[in-house]
């Protein structure tokens, strides 16, 4: 199956910056989404990372906030812009493949202080 | 809407006792259901994909059932060492959609040596 490397691995981060987070897969996928997981609690889907266009958010998750590209079929970023305390969470990756169902980064620890 | 209720929210076991997790959503228009692994602060490692037509998959000590009619699936591991510790998450696509996941909360699972 689908291999995705996702870096960083964690990153402290001063409010009011920005941090772009890289997913890299080994082999196409049919799709691509980001997670949010926020501290205890389970994984909430942000957008749909969309090859070429833009990406499909969720509801309460606005492009302004979280810019994601993904130029290519194996490719996306995702950036946690103008960041508060609130935005500490886990951010991961994931894509959809044909046959194996979905496979996930190693995720982002993402600390705002 | 779908919704994913996984129980018990956490788990303590001796090392070599065999155990059940489960997993129960409201919507049984599913097209499959995947269980997950999570280390702490880490990504997800699929463990098992149940297609909506197949009523188990084995991997190893692991078996997952699936009963679609009743909205519930269960993760057997046999033999449990302090190596399975971790969360364990299950997850079915949305109602209306055969790619955007639901994830329930998870069972933290303790295997003491």
């Amino acid at each position: 199956s689908a291999v995705i490397s996702q870096k960083p691995s964690r990153d402290i981060c001063q409010r009011g910056t920005s941090l772009t987070i890289q997913c890299q897969v080994d082999s196409q996928v049919t799709m691509m989404f980001w997670y949010r997981q926020q501290p205890g609690q389970s994984l909430t889907l942000i957008a749909t990372a969309n090859q070429g266009s833009e990406a499909t958010y969720e509801s309460g998750f606005v492009i302004d906030k979280f810019p994601i590209s993904r130029p290519n079929l194996t490719f996306s970023t995702l950036t946690v812009s103008n960041m508060s305390p609130e935005d500490s969470s886990i951010y991961l990756c994931s894509g959809k493949t044909a046959l194996h169902g979905y496979t996930f980064g190693s995720g982002t620890r993402l600390t705002v202080v | 809407k779908q919704e994913v209720t996984q129980i018990p929210a956490a788990l303590s076991v001796p090392e070599g006792e065999n155990l059940v997790l489960n997993c129960s959503f409201t919507d049984s228009a599913i097209y499959n259901l995947q269980w997950f692994r999570q280390d702490p602060g880490k990504g997800l490692t699929s463990l098992l994909l149940i297609q909506s037509s197949q009523r188990e998959q084995t991997s190893g000590r692991l078996n997952a059932s699936l009963d679609k009619s009743s909205g519930r699936s269960t993760l057997y591991i046999a033999a449990s060492q302090p190596g399975d510790s971790a969360t364990y998450l299950c997850a079915v696509p949305r109602g209306g959609s055969n790619y955007k996941l639901t994830f329930g909360k998870g069972t933290l699972l303790t295997v003491n040596p």
